[in-house]
């Protein structure tokens, strides 16, 4: 069965720190890759989508980016964290396309301080 | 922007209750789905239900398709205190890159 991974679940950085959100899955092989930001008690913003390996689309213009080393591991990252990057951040994969049902992992709690 | 607007935005029922939650959207669609999230945790996909369709069942779930007045509803029946969640509708455009869109949610409470 497939499985997707998220680390770290909670993280508390400063602004201005670096910041790298690691995602992988497991058990497939191709996935579509997204990342997802969800503020409290709202819905989800996708920041950035992954057809392939340096296939990567740029949904929100912004200081995030996303990298993907392998088939099944996606990276999102910023040089400088600002006060407004603090959310909750979720991987997803899909076998299809972006229409496809997609496929969550846990979460990663942001706060920036 | 074809965004799925959910509503209500909160439902507080009693358990053993039926939940109806609605999503409208704006542009035509490839398909609609229901994801439901527990506080703190990633979401988890529920129904697919495509533009022909008109109605599908999963359990105590119902959703239903009128793509005449682009919205859906999700019917939970028989509601236990475990459903108590925030439910997201989610949809694919037909044009363009058909990413999933999705609403700001319907926040579920059953009382027991």
């Amino acid at each position: 069965s497939q499985t997707i991974h998220q680390w770290p679940a909670t993280l508390v950085q400063p602004v201005g720190s670096p910041l790298s959100l690691e995602c992988t899955v497991e058990g497939t092989s191709n996935p579509n890759l997204y990342w997802y930001r969800q503020a409290a008690g709202r819905g989800l913003q996708l920041l950035f989508y992954s057809i392939g390996i340096d296939q990567i689309s740029s949904e929100v213009p912004q200081n995030l980016s996303a990298s993907r080393p392998q088939d099944r591991q996606f990276i999102l990252s910023s040089k400088k964290l600002l006060l407004s990057d603090s959310g909750f951040y979720l991987c997803a994969w899909s076998r299809g396309g972006p229409s496809d049902t997609q496929y969550f992992g846990p979460g990663t709690r942001l706060t920036v301080l | 922007s074809q965004q799925g607007e959910e509503d209500p935005q909160a439902l507080s029922i009693q358990e053993g209750e039926n939940a109806t939650m609605n999503c409208s959207y704006k542009t035509s669609i490839n398909n609609l789905q229901w994801y439901r999230q527990n506080s703190g945790r990633g979401l988890v996909h529920l129904i697919l239900i495509r533009s022909n369709e008109r109605e599908k069942h999963s359990g105590r779930l119902r959703v239903t398709l009128d793509t005449s007045k682009k919205s859906s509803s999700l019917l939970i029946t028989a509601s236990r205190a475990a459903d108590t969640a925030s439910y997201f509708c989610a949809t694919a455009s037909i044009q363009g890159a058909q990413k999933l869109v999705f609403g700001q949610g319907t926040r579920l409470t059953i009382n027991p």
